[in-house]
């Protein structure tokens, strides 16, 4: 069965740091992974999608990569912002299965 | 149209009500979710329609009734809830079940049982 962590549970940082999320999984045959944005009391917006056969996505400030061998995937952010708080998830989809989240990584940017 | 509606957006309700949630997606998604979302932790998924199909039910109460009229239309039917069910419930879509695509959430919808 499929176990998604993500490390750290909170972070806290001041405005324009670069900073790393970290998602890990166990069960490395994954179709995808997905992460996704939420802000509290909301629902989720997805971020990056990236399939099993690609190594990492970028969209404006955001980079996700993908590592399937070692069952880890890295959310990073550039130059941090106060609209960067939230909550941040990582969903992995294995074939035949459902997606599966981790426990998110709660941030907040000070500005 | 990239959204996933969902109505109403806050629902109190008592133990002896029935009340239903509603989703709506106008993408040609052909799977359709239910998740429940404690505070602070991740989504829990409930149900999954795959065309107009139910397709998983995770072992849910039968206080809980789900139904997909049709391809863009997905209700959660509420009845003798109890307190330990307020929670937010999210909806999503796919373009298809189990397939390499992206899963697109609702806002969800805030339901506390009194």
């Amino acid at each position: 069965k499929q176990e998604v962590t993500q490390i750290p549970a909170a972070l806290s940082v001041p405005e324009g740091e670069n900073l790393v999320l970290n998602c890990s999984f166990t069960d490395s045959a994954i179709y995808n992974l997905q992460w996704f944005r939420q802000d509290p009391g909301k629902g989720l917006t997805s971020l990056l999608l990236i399939q099993s056969s690609q190594r990492e996505q970028t969209s404006g400030r955001l980079n996700a990569s993908l590592d399937k061998s070692s069952g880890r995937s890295t959310l990073y952010i550039a130059a941090s912002q106060p609209g960067d708080s939230a909550t941040y998830l990582c969903a992995v989809l294995n074939y035949g299965q459902n997606f599966v989240f981790g426990p998110g990584t709660r941030l907040s940017v000070l500005p | 149209d990239t959204e996933v509606t969902q109505t109403p957006k806050h629902l109190v309700m008592g133990m002896t009500n029935k009340k239903s949630l509603k989703c709506e997606q106008h993408m040609g998604h052909r799977a359709m979710y239910w998740y429940k979302q404690k505070a602070k932790k991740p989504p829990e998924l409930m149900f999954v329609y795959s065309y107009e199909k139910l397709s998983i039910n995770e072992s849910v109460p039968s206080r809980f009734s789900p139904e997909c009229p049709n391809s863009s239309l997905l209700n959660l039917h509420l009845h003798a809830l109890q307190p330990e069910d307020s929670a937010l419930y999210l909806c999503a879509s796919s373009l298809v079940f189990l397939g390499a695509n992206v899963l697109t959430f609702g806002a969800g919808s805030r339901l506390t049982v009194l």
